[in-house]
């Protein structure tokens, strides 16, 4: 199976912040990597697939980067409404594993 | 609006079993897989299961497999578990989500399952 690490697994940040969370992979997914949001008793919300690519009516300050081993979700000018936790999805292969996630909290 | 709503959760004891089922509605059920995702209580994300758009292929996270199984009726818009032989540390907070491609882009509200002596 591949290991998602995820990094932090928590961070302290002030509105209008910009935040750079890491996810790696234990082996190379190509670019099938997903960030999620989820905010307390929600279930989550797509926010990047395929490792950069935008999903429907998400923020432009949401930014994903990388692939292989090595992604990034980027959030710029930190809001109210984005404090919450990420987890990022590899899905190039079975099992569909997930990072530990990193929760975003207001400073 | 895609809606998923996922029902049949409740407190068992181990070694019982347990059937959830997702309703699906205002999408086109039959052209998305469906994965079932739990999350235990304070936890992270767990992918539990996979089901293909035409129910030709399933897969399971290993520690499920032999006691869980997936199924779909693409005819009534339904994704269901069926989950046997429960043990404690499958509590958790179950969720189903639909996935055209890459991603799981869609997701219910969840519904809890407590396997508890």
């Amino acid at each position: 199976d591949i290991q998602m690490t995820q990094s932090p697994s928590s961070v302290s940040a002030s509105v209008g912040d910009t935040i750079t969370i890491t996810c790696r992979a234990s082996q190379g997914v190509g670019n099938w990597l997903a960030w999620y949001q989820q905010k307390p008793g929600k279930a989550p919300k797509i926010l990047i697939y395929e490792a950069a690519s935008l999903h429907s009516g998400v923020s432009s300050r949401f930014r994903g980067s990388g692939s292989g081993t090595y992604f990034t979700l980027t959030i710029t000018s930190l809001q109210p409404e984005d404090f919450a936790s990420y987890y990022c999805q590899q899905t190039n292969s079975f099992p569909f594993t997930f990072g530990g996630g990193t929760k975003v909290e207001i400073k | 609006q895609v809606q998923l709503v996922e029902s049949g959760g409740g407190v068992v004891q181990p070694g019982e079993s347990l059937r959830l089922s997702c309703a699906a509605s205002t999408f086109t059920f039959s052209d998305y897989g469906m994965h079932w995702v739990r999350q235990a209580p304070g936890k992270g994300l767990e992918w539990v299961a996979f089901i293909r758009y035409d129910g030709s292929d399933k897969q399971y996270v290993a520690s499920v497999k032999g006691r869980f199984t997936i199924s779909r009726d693409n005819s009534k818009n339904t994704l269901d578990l069926q989950m046997n032989s429960l043990r404690v540390e499958d509590t958790a907070v179950y969720f189903c989500a639909a996935g055209f491609s890459s991603s799981l882009d869609y997701w219910g509200p969840g519904t809890l399952v407590t396997v508890s002596s």
